[in-house]
């Protein structure tokens, strides 16, 4: 399974567009990028998923760049309830769906 | 809300016990998956069932057992029970059991607490 990079912490003010990276440079073809969420000792969440194309939804955007190496979690609007650990995850689709979560990046929305 | 049940929504016992943790999936999810959550080692995947059949294991260790019943709600039985396995435990869901295209959906957890 391809590993995954994110930086360990940022900062964004409230009502700002969060841009949080991953790096994924071993990913195969046949991979999805998905994103999830956890809000301090809440269950994860599940925010957004891809292949190749970007996709949108209510929550967020993501943008998978052509190379499908990386790509950028976009928060539209940033709000305090968005402080979150936000993690990254590579899975084959011949995977079961399990989930390997790594270290996450935790985004901290400041007023 | 998730739609996904977990009871209880904490408890507490002594080292050598066994304990009993149940989910409930979202209405049509197949899928269950368990996870632990500890301070040092973050979010790990202990074992998944589809349709009342184990699909998939992790990490879980030879004291801890699961199962999915018939109706599709499903138990982690940790036996034996050590200081170590203090920690958040988180039930999943998905619609599928294969393939990589099935958002899950998590549960509010069992916080655990060996003393």
């Amino acid at each position: 399974d391809a590993k995954t990079t994110q930086p360990p912490s940022m900062d964004c003010a409230e009502g700002r567009a969060a841009n949080l990276p991953c790096n994924h440079s071993t990913i195969s073809g046949n991979e999805y990028v998905y994103w999830y969420r956890q809000i301090h000792s809440q269950g994860p969440q599940y925010i957004i998923h891809g292949l190749k194309n970007n996709e949108t939804n209510e929550m967020a955007s993501l943008i998978i760049t052509e190379d499908r190496k990386s790509s950028t979690l976009i928060l539209p609007h940033a709000t305090l309830r968005d402080t979150a650990v936000y993690y990254c995850i590579v899975i084959p689709s011949s995977n079961t769906g399990k989930l390997i979560f790594g270290q996450g990046t935790t985004l901290q929305v400041k007023p | 809300d998730s739609g996904v049940t977990q009871t209880p929504k904490h408890l507490i016992t002594a080292t050598g016990q066994r304990v009993t943790l149940r989910c409930s999936p979202r209405s049509g999810d197949l899928s269950v998956y368990w996870y632990q959550q500890s301070l040092d080692q973050g979010l790990q995947f202990l074992i998944q069932y589809y349709n009342g059949e184990e699909r998939a294991k992790g990490n879980i260790l030879e004291r801890f057992s699961a199962q999915q019943f018939p109706d599709l709600h499903s138990e982690l039985n940790l036996s034996s029970l050590e200081l170590g396995d203090s920690a958040l435990y988180f039930c999943a869901s998905s619609v599928g059991g294969q393939g990589a295209s099935y958002e899950q959906y998590f549960g509010p957890g069992t916080r655990l607490t060996v003393t």
